[in-house]
């Protein structure tokens, strides 16, 4: 079946860093892609989507690239900031039509930035 | 303000109770669907809903139950049969029920504990 994994965390950098949050995926036919962030006691929020191979993805200095080819969508920011810290979840949602519009979620990254 | 709304946001329950949680959107969308997470885990779907008087089960569906009497509302019933219930439940919607390339639009979470 369809899974999404991500790089495990935490994941601890100095503000202004470079971020990258590794996410590859398994899945059958041509998913849509997602990054959510979760900021602490809170819901999930919408990053960035992408919906077809070689779309970019992108959202306060987030982006994601749709690669087919390696089946990743690694996120990335150029300069973090301690508002930055949060749990980031990558997740597909297959084209098979299995489930709806059902979510393939991984397992979370915890960000943390340090000032 | 469209949106979600999850009552109640943190939620007591004794071993052997049932217990309800809500969910209301004011979105118009068609489609809803109930995820629980775990500390260190993604979301893993417990039931979704494409139209009103339609539900499934999803991965975990086990000791829950849903209703879809009206669009805006999808509440959940964790029963005494459910063997771990300490967790924290999200509700989501969608505007598109099936194959798509919508998004996922999610309340703030409930947090249930069980004493």
């Amino acid at each position: 079946g369809d899974s999404v994994t991500q790089m495990e965390g935490p994941v601890t950098l100095s503000e202004e860093a470079f971020l990258t949050i590794n996410c590859t995926y398994t899945a059958t036919g041509y998913p849509s892609l997602f990054w959510y962030v979760q900021y602490p006691g809170e819901g999930l929020q919408l990053l960035l989507k992408a919906t077809k191979a070689d779309d970019k993805g992108s959202n306060k200095g987030f982006e994601a690239t749709y690669r087919k080819e390696t089946t990743s969508f690694h996120l990335e920011k150029g300069s973090v900031q301690v508002s930055d810290s949060a749990v980031y979840f990558c997740a597909l949602r297959g084209s098979t039509g299995a489930y709806g519009n059902k979510l393939v979620f991984g397992a979370g990254t915890i960000l943390r930035v340090k000032s | 303000d469209g949106g979600i709304t999850q009552s109640p946001k943190y939620l007591f329950r004794k071993e052997g109770q049932n217990v309800t949680l809500s969910c209301e959107q004011n979105l118009n969308h068609d489609a809803m669907y109930w995820y629980r997470q775990d500390p260190g885990q993604g979301l893993r779907l417990i039931y979704y809903s494409q139209i009103v008087n339609d539900f499934q089960k999803g991965d975990i569906a086990e000791g829950y139950s849903v209703s879809r009497e009206k669009k805006e509302s999808f509440p959940l019933t964790v029963t005494s049969a459910q063997k771990n219930p300490t967790a924290f439940y999200l509700c989501a919607s969608s505007n598109e029920a099936g194959v798509g390339t919508d998004t996922q639009y999610f309340g703030p979470g409930t947090r249930l504990t069980v004493l």
